[in-house]
């Protein structure tokens, strides 16, 4: 079964802090992973995906085939980050639905 | 470019009642989808459709129903709104399958069902 696990809630760090983000999935097949990002009052939107390998805002997330994992990692915290985050997967040898898990909010103090 | 358009934004409605959340799109998107969301449940894929004629069900289909007679439009109806549909909507689209389509999102619409 396709499944994306994000076993966080909340988590709370202070600016400069590192902060990492958890996201474990299942998938039989080859997934494509993705992180989204919701800042407060607006849309959801995307914020990297595993294929291209990039660094947006300082983000960056490794696939672990191993670990099944697709971590999402900040080095230094900023407060503008503060928001929810949500990892999702997509598989492509199904029938193109996109899962996410349930979410992770970050709240970055000052 | 409006890329994805939502509505109503917000709606109450009484427990048996029906009605649609519209979702239209001008990217000439293929995929579109709906999620709820729920607090602490994340985002659960209700409905999809791969292209104009063609619609699935996804994780919570139950209680819903879509059409997708355009590439633009893919409305979700409630047919006998109960309080479990209470949630925030989402529709998205996007181009391609995988990992090369990423998913543009309607600004959601919160439904509440009393």
């Amino acid at each position: 079964a396709q499944r994306v696990t994000q076993p966080e809630k909340l988590l709370s760090v202070f600016k400069g802090a590192p902060v990492e983000l958890k996201c474990n999935y299942s998938y039989s097949g080859s997934p494509e992973l993705f992180w989204y990002v919701q800042y407060s009052r607006q849309r959801l939107q995307l914020l990297l995906r595993h294929i291209s390998r990039e660094s947006i805002k300082g983000f960056t997330a490794d696939l672990n085939k191993g670990e099944t994992s697709f971590h999402l990692k900040k080095p230094f915290a900023q407060e503008e980050d503060s928001a929810m985050y949500y990892c999702a997967l997509s598989g492509l040898s199904n029938t193109d639905k996109l899962i996410f898990g349930t979410g992770t909010r970050l709240q970055v103090f000052p | 470019n409006a890329g994805v358009t939502q509505t109503p934004k917000f709606r109450i409605l009484k427990i048996g009642q029906s009605m649609t959340l519209q979702c239209t799109q001008d990217m000439n998107h293929n995929y579109m989808y709906w999620y709820r969301q729920d607090p602490g449940m994340g985002l659960k894929l209700i409905y999809y459709s791969v292209g104009a004629g063609i619609t699935d069900k996804g994780e919570v289909p139950n209680g819903y129903n879509v059409s997708r007679s355009t590439t633009e439009d893919f409305p979700l109806r409630l047919e006998l709104a109960a309080p479990s549909q209470t949630s925030v909507y989402f529709c998205a689209s996007r181009w391609t399958s995988g990992g090369t389509g990423e998913l543009f999102f309607g600004e959601g619409s919160r439904l509440t069902v009393l």
